[in-house]
């Protein structure tokens, strides 16, 4: 079965600076999809990035960045220039079959 | 584009009776739904998967019998809890999925709060 770790519970960014939220999972298989989600405090789930596993190119949406290492399977995620409407849970995923296995997510707090 | 409703947003409903959540997918037409169940400060987890027309697959430990799912059409999945407890009180969100899509949209939520 798969699995999705996030270490780290809770992290926190000074506004305008950088932070990078922890992912590593465990597969088997050899073509999935890995996402991030962001779930802000309206508890509507919000993707954020998505990575297909075939793909060697890191994905990148403006501000927010991956670094996903397929042989180490690991997948962070880099927000850059940090806001304040940034603060929320994030959480890793992973897609195979359709089926998406979440991690137990971050709570990101904005220090202005 | 890829909308998901979800409704009601907030249900509260007394112990032993049933209470029905609607899923619809408002812009497409979703293959495959999916229904979660998140408990206050924890992750998402999967009770089960329906696609339409067929009977929906319920991950290990989620009880058929007492969460009813039901995928009558091609944008619209009903959860119904039946003969609700506190403890089933929870946020239920789901999701939808087309083809070759690769991703999940999700609804909004529900909130459910068994008295």
């Amino acid at each position: 079965a798969q699995t999705v770790t996030q270490s780290q519970p809770e992290m926190s960014v000074q506004e305008a600076e950088t932070v990078t939220l922890s992912c590593t999972y465990d597969t088997s298989e050899s073509d999935y999809y890995l996402f991030w989600y962001k779930q802000p405090p309206s508890r509507q789930m919000i993707l954020v990035i998505r990575q297909e596993a075939y793909k060697q190119q890191n994905a990148t949406e403006n501000r927010f960045s991956v670094n996903f290492q397929k042989a180490a399977k690991s997948f962070s995620l880099k927000i850059s220039d940090s806001q304040l409407g940034d603060a929320a849970m994030y959480f890793c995923a992973y897609g195979g079959n359709e089926k998406l296995t979440f991690g137990t997510g971050t709570r990101l707090t904005i220090i202005p | 584009g890829a909308v998901v409703s979800q409704h009601p947003s907030w249900v509260i409903c007394k112990s032993g009776t049933s209470v029905k959540i609607e899923c619809r997918s408002l812009d497409f037409q979703a293959t495959t739904m999916f229904w979660y169940r998140q408990f206050p400060k924890q992750s998402l987890m999967l009770m089960a998967t329906s696609n339409e027309g067929s009977k929906a697959t319920y991950e290990q430990g989620v009880e058929k019998d007492k969460f009813l799912i039901n995928h009558a059409s091609l944008t619209l999945s009903t959860l119904t809890v039946t003969s609700a407890h506190p403890e089933d009180s929870s946020f239920y969100i789901c999701s939808a999925s087309r083809q070759g899509a690769g991703e999940q949209y999700f609804g909004p939520g529900t909130r459910l709060t068994v008295t």
